[in-house]
């Protein structure tokens, strides 16, 4: 199994730009969630999906869009790139809920909007 | 919503020495998960430790125990005969036992530094 995968790795956008993230993961996982991360702020929670056609929205959504078309996939698009959305993002997924369905990380991307 | 807190934004111990991280956390639920999570420089999220809520026994992984203090919503995480490898920044993170997904609140995290 590759795990999650997430790209690209690094990528620099001009403010107004669009782009997607791409995260994909071959465990059949259920739940898979987008963070990002920013210095002094932990992982903040942007998006969610409790399976393929269903997601719904986290601590900060605004500026971002998603979709889980397949369980595989779960694309993070960001509509009009800013300044403020220079962070590093994370994709999970998880098989369940419970306390021993562990959640896997993505290697993460760094994004920086200038 | 419940919120996460580390209060403790960078640690440092001598190698082989113990040093406990802090974690405090607010939730109006009564059954719920906590976790510790690793992240060394290579950015990657690596699970440390986990607790159930409804467990009164705190969990322990080789080196690592927590002090898990329901009442007071304190969540400490311990490690023993500290390692090199162990330099990282550390993340408790609170998830809800309900089935909405699952999702995690991480606190700010602390950097922690293992001095040779």
């Amino acid at each position: 199994n590759a795990g999650v995968t997430q790209t690209p790795k690094f990528q620099v956008l001009k403010t107004g730009q669009s782009m997607t993230l791409q995260c994909a993961q071959d465990m059949n996982h259920e739940y898979m969630s987008w963070y990002r991360q920013d210095p002094g702020m932990g992982l903040r929670l942007i998006h969610y999906s409790v399976g393929a056609g269903i997601t719904d929205q986290g601590e900060v959504p605004n500026g971002y869009n998603v979709s889980r078309s397949t369980t595989e996939d779960f694309p993070l698009r960001l509509l009009s790139a800013a300044p403020s959305q220079t962070s590093v993002y994370f994709c999970a997924s998880s098989y369940g809920t419970g306390v021993y369905y562990e959640q896997y990380f993505g290697p993460g991307t760094r994004l920086t909007v200038t | 919503a419940q919120t996460v807190t580390q209060s403790q934004p960078e640690m440092s111990v001598q190698e082989a020495e113990t040093v406990t991280l802090s974690c405090t956390y607010d939730t109006s639920e009564s059954d719920y998960y906590l976790f510790w999570y690793k992240q060394p420089p290579s950015r990657q999220m690596i699970l440390v430790i986990r607790q159930e809520a409804y467990k009164q026994q705190n969990a322990t992984e080789n080196r690592f125990s927590v002090n898990f203090q329901k009442a007071a919503k304190s969540f400490s995480l311990k490690i023993s005969d500290s390692q090199l490898g162990d330099a990282a920044m550390y993340f408790c993170a609170y998830r809800t036992s309900l089935t909405s997904g699952s999702r995690l609140t991480f606190g700010e995290g602390t950097q922690l530094t293992v001095n040779p």
